[in-house]
């Protein structure tokens, strides 16, 4: 079993829909949660950062992370034919560079 | 401010050749770490390398190593290539080893071998 596991989708969803993207871990050590959105060709791109359980908001991207069910979600709101990526959780230990990653779901907006 | 450079973006080699891949982290970030991405197992940690020490190791062979000098540009070297090594390098950089510091990435090495 992975430590990280992500559906990879494909998702495709039609522009200005509220899109949910969702992993789940099986450490209850992560400390540290990350959303990357990474376009082809190109490398992680940091979205949100998070430290332990919560809600973390910046634009049209909310972040929450639910430690008691190991389970975290990035929302995107009025979503955009450039939001179009594959998105990547990611999460770390206390005091440890290394991350561990989802496989990624890749988003399709449809205009 | 620039990001993390990586070079060569793209690179084709042969069974049994070496490689070397270069890293320039974002000004001022002295942590350095590298990744393997693949379409079968994703994002791999490699290793992290701090002032010019290896910090941090994933679960690769020997033949995987690497190095750091002292104005923080990384160096990774894959010795004796095997075609499982086709992959996108990347490398990431954090301002240093403190908890809580996010990591950014360059877009990557595509090392591609015959």
């Amino acid at each position: 079993q992975k430590e990280v596991e992500q559906d990879p989708g494909p998702l495709s969803v039609p522009e200005g829909a509220i899109v949910s993207l969702n992993c789940t871990y099986s450490n209850s050590a992560f400390q540290y949660f990350m959303w990357y959105r990474q376009y082809s060709r190109k490398g992680p791109e940091l979205l949100m950062y998070t430290y332990s359980s919560g809600n973390k908001e910046d634009g049209r991207f909310t972040a929450q992370v639910d430690k008691s069910s190991k389970y975290i979600s990035l929302f995107i709101r009025d979503s955009q034919p450039s939001d179009s990526a594959t998105y990547l959780c990611a999460m770390s230990y206390q005091g440890a560079q290394k991350l561990v990653f989802g496989q990624g779901t890749r988003l399709t907006i449809n205009p | 401010k620039a990001g993390v450079t990586q070079t060569p973006r793209y690179l084709i080699k042969t069974r049994g050749q070496q490689v070397t891949l270069s890293c320039s982290p974002i000004s001022g970030h002295r942590s350095v770490s590298w990744y393997q991405q693949t379409p079968g197992q994703g994002l791999q940690f490699l290793f992290e390398y701090f002032s010019e020490t290896q910090r941090n190791k994933g679960n690769f062979p020997g033949r995987f190593s690497g190095r750091q000098f002292s104005n923080s540009r990384s160096e990774m070297n894959v010795s004796t290539l095997e075609l499982g090594d086709s992959a996108l390098y990347l490398c990431a950089s954090s301002l240093d080893r403190a908890t809580g510091q996010p990591q950014h990435f360059g877009d990557g090495t595509r090392l591609s071998i015959l």
